[in-house]
C-alpha cells in the first residue's frame, strides 16, 4: 500500500475526449504533484501544488488542467489530447516540498 | 534545462556480486537529490533524500554518496540480491521547487 492512490489505472480515450485522472493521499502532505513517464524518456515533473497552490507548472500544454481542491486531492483534467501524450501519469505526494516523495502507481493513458 | 545523467543504462550482476551507478548533476544551485527505486509493476519508492556535500547515507544493504562540488553521487549495492532488481533513479532539486530526474540504472539479479 503506498498511501497514493490513483484512478483510473488505465485509460483509453479518443483525441476529442473530455476526462479526468483523480490522485488522493492520506498521508497528511501537503504537496502533491503530476509527472509524466513517456516510453524511454526520464520521469517529467508537470505540475506542482503546495498548500492548494500551483507553485510549479513545466510548460504544460493548455490541454492538460490540474486541479487541487484540497491538499488530499489532485486531478488532471484532459481535453482534446494528441497521440503523443500517451504515457503513464503518476501522481506523489510529500510532507513539504523537500522530502522525499510518495508516488501513486500510475495511470496508463492511451490516446486513440 | 538541466542535464541529469545516470550511468550505466542498464546492468546485469550475479547474485552475491556487489555493485554501483553514478548519477551526475548539476554542480551549481544545488538543493538535494534523491534516489528512489522503482520495481516493475509498483510505483517508485523513496530511499535517500541527501542535502549536504559529503553525505553518506545507508539502507539495509544499499548506501549512497554525495558530492555537490563536482556534481555527483553513487550508489553502491552490496551482495546484490534477485529481490533488488528494478530502475534506480536519482533526481536533482535546485532552489526552485522542481524535481528533475535522471534517466535511470536498470539493475538485473540473477539467481
Amino acid at each position: 500500500e503506498t498511501g497514493v492512490t490513483q484512478t483510473p489505472r488505465h485509460l483509453v480515450m479518443g483525441m476529442t475526449n473530455k476526462k479526468s485522472l483523480k490522485c488522493e493521499q492520506h498521508l497528511g502532505h501537503n504537496a502533491m504533484y503530476w509527472y509524466k513517464q513517456s516510453a524511454k524518456k526520464p520521469l517529467e515533473l508537470m505540475f506542482v501544488y503546495n498548500f492548494k497552490e500551483q507553485t510549479e507548472n513545466n510548460s504544460v500544454p493548455s490541454r492538460f488542467s490540474p486541479e487541487c481542491p484540497n491538499s488530499s486531492h489532485l486531478f488532471l483534467h484532459l481535453h482534446t489530447l494528441q497521440p503523443e501524450d500517451s504515457a503513464l501519469y503518476l501522481c506523489a505526494s510529500s510532507q513539504v516540498s523537500d522530502q522525499p516523495q510518495h508516488f501513486g502507481d500510475g495511470t496508463r493513458l492511451s490516446i486513440l | 534545462i538541466l542535464n541529469v545523467e545516470q550511468s550505466p543504462q542498464s546492468l546485469h550482476v550475479q547474485e552475491g556480486d556487489s555493485t554501483n551507478f553514478t548519477c551526475s548533476f548539476p554542480s551549481s544551485n544545488f538543493y538535494a537529490l534523491h534516489w528512489y527505486r522503482w520495481e516493475t509493476a509498483k510505483s517508485p519508492e523513496a530511499l535517500f533524500v541527501m542535502t549536504l556535500n559529503g553525505d553518506e547515507k545507508k539502507k539495509g544493504r544499499i548506501s549512497a554518496t554525495l558530492n555537490t562540488k563536482e556534481g555527483y553521487s553513487y550508489l553502491y549495492i552490496k551482495g546484490s540480491q534477485p529481490e533488488d532488481s528494478a530502475t534506480y533513479l536519482c533526481a536533482f532539486r535546485n532552489a526552485g521547487n522542481m524535481l528533475t530526474f535522471g534517466g535511470g540504472t536498470r539493475l538485473m539479479v540473477k539467481p
